[in-house]
């Protein structure tokens, strides 16, 4: 049972626009979740995270929203550029667990259109 | 510049092939990882270890089995290969309480 969900496996934008990503989570244990972009035959390299104590958190054009309540978060990408075209995972971990086991979403496609 | 490095970036291997992934890490980091990507499925964990010679099965390991010897090393092993597990192999590391992995390029594995 997959407990970090990305509903929607590709989404296209056109640059300059706003891109959003959204990520579902069950597990209520998680309590620091992740983004990662992903470019092809490449591995993921990290891009933005937040504590389930935080609702936002902000890093130049890219901003993460957290809904505990909802168990949702969101990524937004503004403005989206050509080079954000990628696969970007959203993770979900438990600190209190010692392995530090991340539960990745199955990722979203992002094509950004010039 | 901290770094995993896994070997091989391109294999292709043949069904029924012994396999080895390997995958070294510099940062002294004891919880190492291997994923395997595939479209629509996303990251699904193989195996971890958090300590030499320590591990744990992963949400799909079979057909998979690691080796951990040193703390900077942990080897992915496919014992008979087959060609459902043609894969990119991902392999991460992090501190105990770390709040991020850190991962290597992938290997782009084919088994024909």
């Amino acid at each position: 049972d997959q407990q970090v969900k990305q509903n929607s496996p590709s989404l296209s934008v056109q640059e300059g626009r706003i891109s959003i990503l959204n990520c579902d989570y069950t597990n209520s244990m998680f309590d620091y979740f992740l983004w990662y972009k992903k470019y092809p035959a490449e591995g993921p390299t990290f891009l933005i995270s937040i504590s389930s104590i935080k609702d936002k958190n902000e890093d130049g054009r890219f901003t993460v929203f957290l809904n505990k309540s909802a168990k949702h978060l969101s990524l937004h990408i503004v403005p989206s550029q050509p080079g954000d075209s990628a696969v970007y995972f959203c993770a979900a971990v438990n600190l209190g667990d010692n392995f530090n086991k991340f539960y990745f979403g199955s990722g979203t496609k992002l094509n950004v259109k010039p | 510049d901290v770094k995993v490095t896994q070997s091989s970036r391109y294999l292709v291997k043949r069904t029924g092939e012994k396999v080895f992934l390997e995958c070294v890490q510099d940062m002294d980091h004891e919880n190492m990882f291997w994923y395997r990507q595939d479209p629509g499925l996303g990251l699904r964990l193989i195996y971890f270890s958090y300590d030499v010679k320590m591990k744990e099965k992963g949400d799909i390991p079979e057909g998979y089995s690691v080796s951990r010897e040193k703390k900077e090393r942990f080897s992915l092993i496919l014992e008979s290969a087959s060609t459902n597990q043609t894969s990119m192999y991902l392999c991460a590391s992090t501190l105990p309480g770390g709040y991020g992995y850190t991962f290597g390029s992938g290997t782009r594995l084919t088994v024909v």
